[in-house]
């Protein structure tokens, strides 16, 4: 079965906090393709990352980074010193071969950032 | 700017009543998506076009079906509108090669809020 899990529901933190969201998929095809969506309150889906099964390089960009493990079938997010805007629900989804090209989601992660 | 159109933004409908969402993509991508958001659920795919001419159900395609219109635009009609069906419905299109190697990524449309009362 092809699935992602997103086990948090909700975090809240105060600003300037790291916080680490959590994605687990399962999939048996040996090429795919990950992704973390934001979704802030206006509703939009901001893109914020895709990484292809063969590239295990983990991935920084500002405040955000991204720890790929296959070995774990773990994809996790990171936001360092967290800020208000970061407040959103967060989608990890999954792309396989398989699929038709459609992407699968997880049940998304509600982050709240506190002044 | 480049990118997913879909309207209309919100709309009120009442039990039984029909209606057409429009989609309309501008990058001349060959994949099409419908999915429906719902609280707590994520999204779930409704319907998806991998190509003009072609169309598929997805997770959740009951009460829905979908026009691959061109390759520009994909509709999803709802015939007999139901409360269950109150929900954020996002368009997307992407990319795919022929040795199913993801081009681009998915891009999505801003959304419609659909409530049926």
């Amino acid at each position: 079965a092809q699935k992602v899990t997103q086990a948090q529901t909700e975090i809240s933190v105060v600003e300037k906090e790291d916080v680490t969201l959590d994605c687990v998929y399962e999939t048996r095809d040996t090429t795919y393709y990950l992704f973390w969506y934001k979704q802030p309150p206006s509703g939009e889906l901001v893109f914020l990352i895709r990484r292809n099964s063969f590239d295990e390089q983990n991935e920084i960009s500002g405040r955000y980074s991204w720890n790929f493990q296959k070995s774990t079938s773990s994809f996790n997010f990171t936001i360092t010193a967290s800020q208000v805007v970061d407040s959103a629900v967060y989608f990890c989804a999954l792309n396989y071969g398989g699929s038709q090209g459609n992407l699968i989601f997880g049940k998304g992660t509600k982050l709240s950032v506190k002044p | 700017n480049a990118g997913v159109t879909q309207t209309p933004k919100f709309q009120v409908l009442k039990t039984g009543q029909s209606m057409t969402l429009q989609c309309a993509q501008d990058m001349n991508h060959n994949s099409m998506y419908w999915y429906r958001q719902d609280p707590g659920m994520g999204l779930r795919l409704i319907y998806y076009s991998a190509s003009e001419g072609t169309t598929d159900k997805g997770e959740v395609p009951n009460g829905y079906n979908v026009s691959r219109l061109n390759k520009r635009e994909f509709s999803l009609r709802l015939e007999s509108a139901a409360p269950s069906q109150t929900s954020v419905y996002f368009c997307a299109s992407s990319e795919r090669r022929i040795d199913r190697e993801l081009v681009y990524g998915y891009t999505f449309g801003s959304g419609t809020r659909l409530t049926v009362v």
